[in-house]
């Protein structure tokens, strides 16, 4: 069975910094695509970053030069570092696994499949 | 970036109703095009991928068809467990990947 477990959400202030981590049970993080997705309180669902399996990162327009998105393969363990943390940063945080088929020589995204329950970001002074 | 609008926004059905929801794509994403469910405090669930598959322990009154701009998802006959919001989701142009605004689907 595959669990995605999140945790490091906080109450932080305008400025500061958090890290979130996604604990993975039943999957291996290094050998997927991995991403972090946000939800504002009752809004929408926001991409926020992913990683790939040869550790390319790609991050939202909005979060690009704040956040960090990094795994450690020894725990199996996704972050996402967090700094200048803003206002509109708050959140819920989900990480989330790729669901990638592999065929005619490619890596097709077809959304995701596996998701943590979420960690709340709160940012205010 | 790819801009996904989802009509209606807000919904009220029946129990036993056949529900659309539908979502366009600003420029053509191809088949790449998937839905969700979530219900409050939860998670978002992976429905249809791929415009149309069926993912995994979903049950079967849950469709999706489309290609292109224009997509929808079907619930052939709505069961209680159903009323939550619905999100489509592009990954044409991964992994800059844009969702919609979502649809509430409620008990009338």
């Amino acid at each position: 069975e595959v669990q995605l477990v999140e945790s490091g959400g906080n109450l932080v202030q305008p400025g500061g910094s958090l890290r979130l981590s996604c604990a993975a049970s039943g999957i291996t993080v290094s050998s997927n695509y991995m991403s972090w997705v946000r939800q504002a309180p009752g809004k929408g669902l926001e991409w926020v970053s992913v990683i790939y399996s040869a550790d390319n990162t790609y991050y939202a327009d909005s979060v690009k030069g704040r956040f960090t998105i990094s795994r450690d393969n020894s725990k199996n363990t996704l972050y996402l570092q967090m700094d200048s943390l803003r206002a509109e940063d708050t959140a819920v945080y989900y990480c989330a696994r790729d669901n990638v088929h592999y065929y005619d020589s490619s890596a097709h995204h077809y959304g995701f499949d596996y998701w943590g329950q979420g960690t709340l970001v709160t940012v205010s002074s | 970036d790819i801009q996904m609008t989802q009509s209606p926004s807000s919904l009220s059905a029946s129990v036993g109703d056949r529900v659309t929801i539908t979502c366009r794509a600003s420029q053509s994403i191809s088949n790449y095009l998937h839905w969700y469910q979530q219900k409050p405090g939860k998670a978002p669930n992976l429905l249809i991928y791929a415009a149309s598959n069926l993912q995994s322990g979903v049950p079967s009154r849950f469709s999706g068809s489309g290609s292109g701009t224009d997509f929808t998802l079907t619930i052939s006959s709505l069961q209680p467990e159903d009323f939550a919001t619905y999100y489509c989701q592009q990954t044409y142009s991964t992994p800059r990947d844009t969702f919609g605004q979502g649809t509430n689907l409620e008990i009338k």
